[in-house]
């Protein structure tokens, strides 16, 4: 059984396109969240969402919105896509503070 | 946020305790020290946390030095499969509007030899 997954695992597009990455957790978590790792294996957090409160990294540009139809689903959505924003985009989840689960990762290379 | 300091990287014999060490001489009373681990092209995976007192689970033992300046994550017989960059983390306090925000530093490259 999957815990967190992302669709898709890699996604290659062209600059100034619109693109969506899916991800769901069957954890029955009410908190998720959204990360980015850039070529250089930094991991930054980028988003974290509940039903009550979104908190976004200042250092993110409005470009990227996280969107939540429901408590088992944070999806991001990325919109004119720009070189810079290649890098490994991981989805995470959690009980209230409690450790996060992560997924396997969505690999977006934008050309 | 404390910020963590970690050797770039470690090897470590298979069979043998691997012991990662982790600086966080900036921690406040409140802050917790969490410790992930990354696989090779797979996501963070959680290991284990502590406050004060050293803790242990199934997968690792956490030391915390008395002034809680610094730490050591000890797996006690590595494995192949232990091959990973490891994270010290240093999470605000629960009461703090970050808290649920982890930051994770450049890691250690732990590599288990055969």
């Amino acid at each position: 059984d999957t815990a967190v997954s992302q669709t898709p695992k890699y996604l290659v597009t062209q600059m100034g396109n619109d693109k969506s990455i899916k991800c769901e957790q069957n954890l029955g978590h009410d908190t998720m969240y959204w990360y980015k790792q850039d070529s250089k294996k930094f991991l930054k957090i980028m988003f974290s969402y509940n039903n009550k409160e979104l908190i976004i990294n200042e250092t993110v540009p409005n470009r990227f919105s996280p969107k939540s139809p429901d408590k088992a689903h944070l999806n991001l959505h990325i919109n004119s896509l720009e070189l810079g924003d290649s890098a490994v985009y991981f989805c995470a989840s959690s009980h209230r503070l409690d450790e996060q689960f992560f997924g396997p990762g969505t690999r977006l290379t934008v050309l | 946020d404390a910020k963590t300091t970690q050797p770039p990287s470690m090897d470590c014999a298979e069979g043998r305790a691997a012991n990662l060490p982790c600086n966080h001489s900036t921690i406040s009373g409140n802050e917790y020290v969490y410790w992930y681990r990354q696989i090779h092209s797979q996501g963070p995976q959680y290991i284990i946390h502590g406050l004060k007192n050293n803790e242990t689970n199934e997968m690792a033992s956490l030391i915390i030095t008395e002034d809680r300046k610094s730490s050591t994550l000890i797996l006690p017989h590595a494995t192949l499969r232990d091959t990973a960059v490891y994270y010290c983390i240093v999470r605000p306090p629960i009461s703090s509007g970050s808290a649920r925000q982890l930051t994770f530093g450049s890691g250690t490259q732990l590599t288990v030899l055969p």
